[in-house]
């Protein structure tokens, strides 16, 4: 099962609401990522987290805070969003931070995303 | 500061037809390289991870190279079918340190004819 799922599909929310978005895998995987994608464009690391610490905070807004509660879940929580941060939000795993082997310990996984609207 | 480039932008294609798909970037220290698939507004499904060590990488109707030191890697789609529709992205992993840190390409999108 390579499968990492994330909910919801769909968000719209307003620049006063308080939303999360959650990612859930249960590959035994120890990195976990978010990533934001605009429209026609590639993919933006945002955050890493490694066996559930963050490793990595690619200068992102504080309205946006992420969470790792336990190795399978992740979580961003967003607030005080602004329109610009509509986005397609992506959840992504790896079995480690640690490159290797011909498909890689750090090939990551990714879920079908979050597209977010906020008005 | 590492940049990933792919060309075309766009490819339409007549089914049955062989492929190459281009993805080039400005250093080469990098871990390895990763192709991927991506159909619109939904996630990424990995195809092919190439470490820095290999030439080449298989399966199915795909191959991908490598070629390090030029900066260059190519997807190859053998027999093109309409399901193969889809944007196509490579991404390196920048070497040094034990951070996982994709960079990806700007995508080429492919439209396979029927």
């Amino acid at each position: 099962d390579t499968e990492v799922t994330q909910t919801p599909k769909h968000l719209v929310m307003g620049m006063t609401n308080k939303k999360s978005l959650k990612c859930e895998q249960h590959m035994g995987h120890r990195a976990m990522y978010w990533y934001k994608q605009k429209a026609k464009k590639p993919p933006e690391l945002m955050f890493v987290y490694s066996y559930e610490k963050l490793s990595i905070n690619e200068s992102v807004p504080s309205r946006f805070s992420p969470e790792c509660p336990n190795s399978s879940l992740l979580n961003l929580h967003l607030h005080a969003l602004q329109p610009e941060d509509s986005a397609l939000y992506l959840c992504a795993s790896s079995q480690d931070l640690l490159a290797g082997g011909p498909w890689g310990t750090d090939t990551q996984y990714f879920g079908p995303g979050t597209r977010l609207t906020v008005l | 500061k590492q940049e990933v480039t792919q060309i075309p932008a766009a490819l339409s294609v007549p089914e049955g037809e062989n492929l190459v798909l281009n993805c080039s970037f400005t250093d080469s220290a990098i871990y390895n390289l990763q192709w991927f698939r991506q159909d619109p507004g939904k996630g990424l499904t990995s195809l092919l991870l190439i470490q820095s060590s290999q030439r080449e990488q298989t399966s199915g109707r795909l191959n991908a190279s490598l070629d390090k030191s030029s900066g260059r890697s190519t997807l190859y789609i053998a027999a093109s079918q309409p399901g193969d529709s889809a944007t196509y992205l490579c991404a390196v992993r920048p070497d040094g340190g034990a951070t996982n840190k994709l960079i990806f390409g700007t995508g080429t999108l492919l439209a396979v004819q029927p």
